[in-house]
């Protein structure tokens, strides 16, 4: 089992603020693909990222690949309200044993305040 | 409308009686999972499947069953549901793509599952 490790767990801060959320492994990745979930429905993709190094912005979100693979994170600068939500970072492998599975880290759990 | 469907989205059940969640989807997408999802513990997948007739384990696959008949369809079966089968399911599917393994992934609305 291929562990992702997501932290912070829990962040709570006031709107305007810049965060970054890290999703950490010792595992390397085919890919590694952002969710962001609201409560009571399914996870909805945010960005995939591929190649060691990559970055990508969707508007007040930054997201970055690490060089090996192995690693994310997940900038929000001047955050909104509206970012509030539970963020899931998820890794793909392929495997030699075929096992194409797809790992979820637990998530962090943002809430920005007004 | 492109989407995947769960039925049933809401599910009281007493230990031992079988059940069946059914997982629909319409974007002919190859790839489909079911995860379960726990406080504290994250999305957890169960099992995955690559095309029709290939099914394969994820992190927490006991108690559970699939098949993958069709195209559309993965079920999740539970043949003997026990209390540590209470949770928040979720069906997801996705293509399959060369350079990156899977694609987006599109989830379904959940099932909460209480097994008494």
């Amino acid at each position: 089992t291929q562990l992702l490790e997501q932290s912070p767990q829990f962040l709570s801060i006031q709107e305007g603020e810049n965060l970054t959320v890290y999703c950490n492994s010792s595992s390397v990745f085919s890919s590694l693909q952002w969710y962001r979930q609201e409560p009571g429905e399914g996870p909805v993709l945010l960005v995939t990222v591929v190649t060691g190094g990559e970055v990508k912005k969707l508007k007040r979100l930054t997201f970055q690949f690490g060089d090996a693979r192995k690693d994310s994170s997940l900038h929000i600068t001047a955050a909104q309200p509206g970012d509030t939500g539970l963020y899931l970072c998820a890794g793909f492998s392929h495997s030699g044993g075929g096992a194409d599975g797809l790992t979820f880290g637990k998530g962090t759990h943002l809430i920005i305040q007004p | 409308e492109a989407q995947v469907t769960q039925n049933p989205r809401y599910l009281i059940t007493v230990t031992g009686k079988k059940l069946t969640v059914t997982c629909s989807q319409n974007m002919n997408h190859e790839y489909m999972s079911w995860y379960r999802q726990d406080p504290g513990l994250g999305l957890r997948q169960i099992y995955y499947s690559m095309n029709v007739e290939v099914t394969d384990k994820g992190d927490v696959p006991e108690g559970y069953k699939v098949s993958r008949k069709e195209k559309r369809n993965f079920p999740l079966i539970l043949e003997s549901p026990s209390p540590n089968q209470t949770s928040l399911y979720f069906c997801a599917s996705s293509p399959i793509l060369s350079s990156e393994g899977i694609g987006e992934q599109f989830f379904g609305p959940g099932t909460r599952l209480t097994v008494l």
